[in-house]
């Protein structure tokens, strides 16, 4: 089975311009993560979608945002981009079976490298 | 909420000798436990997970952690690490019921091995 990829790995941008990523999950996985990683800050949640529906969202700005397709990719949009924006930017996925809360491990791809200058 | 304390932010350690990773976390609810790993120019693998039963888990690659409720860690230990074993290691948790699959890191612990 393939892994989870991201595209595209590394990506430069200036201040104000806006950006898109892309993850592909696993196959058969419906539920995608994204999580900022950053020197400072580390690995913070963004968001996670499930079945085309933002299920839960981290403290980030309006400017990120994304969304989830019938295939289950994903993509994250983030707009009028700032210096503090050049991250690492993580997608994981996982199965998200529902029935009593089971336990589903989030597999990470190798990550979206965004410089903003 | 949760939150996650890795006490060492970086840990250099000589060939063969045993190394232990800090991880302390809190939590109002009951949690799932996690180490990932990060190699240079990567994401993060799993390395274990604690869900439940047995609070002593093991990697296939010699690392092992063991859950201690009363005091809220879950430390990372190797015996005897290889020149292999450099890495940045994250600890993670996330509730264990419902549908959120957000998991909280902490700061991460680099590990370098010298020879």
């Amino acid at each position: 089975k393939a892994g989870v990829t991201q595209t595209p790995r590394y990506l430069i941008k200036t201040r104000g311009q806006q950006v898109t990523l892309s993850c592909s999950p696993i196959s058969g996985h419906r539920s995608v993560s994204w999580y900022q990683q950053t020197p400072g800050q580390g690995l913070q949640f963004l968001f996670e979608y499930f079945s085309e529906t933002q299920r839960n969202k981290g403290n980030f700005p309006g400017r990120f945002s994304g969304r989830q397709f019938s295939n289950s990719r994903s993509e994250m949009n983030v707009s009028t981009l700032e210096l503090g924006d050049s991250a690492l930017y993580l997608c994981a996925s996982s199965l998200a079976v529902l029935a009593g809360g089971n336990y589903n491990e989030q597999f990470f791809g190798p990550g979206t490298r965004l410089t903003v200058l | 909420a949760q939150s996650v304390t890795q006490l060492d932010s970086q840990v250099p350690v000589f060939e063969e000798a045993p190394v232990e990773l800090r991880c302390n976390y809190s939590s109002s609810v009951s949690v799932y436990l996690f180490w990932y790993v990060q190699y240079p120019n990567q994401g993060l693998q799993l390395l274990l997970k604690y869900l439940s039963g047995s609070t002593l888990v093991e990697s296939i690659n010699g690392f092992e952690a063991e859950f201690n409720k009363s005091q809220t860690s879950f430390h990372l230990r190797k015996p005897s690490v290889h020149i292999s074993d450099t890495a940045e290691y994250f600890c993670a948790v996330r509730g264990s019921g419902g549908s959120n699959y957000k998991l909280t890191f902490g700061k991460g612990t680099l590990l370098t091995v010298n020879p």
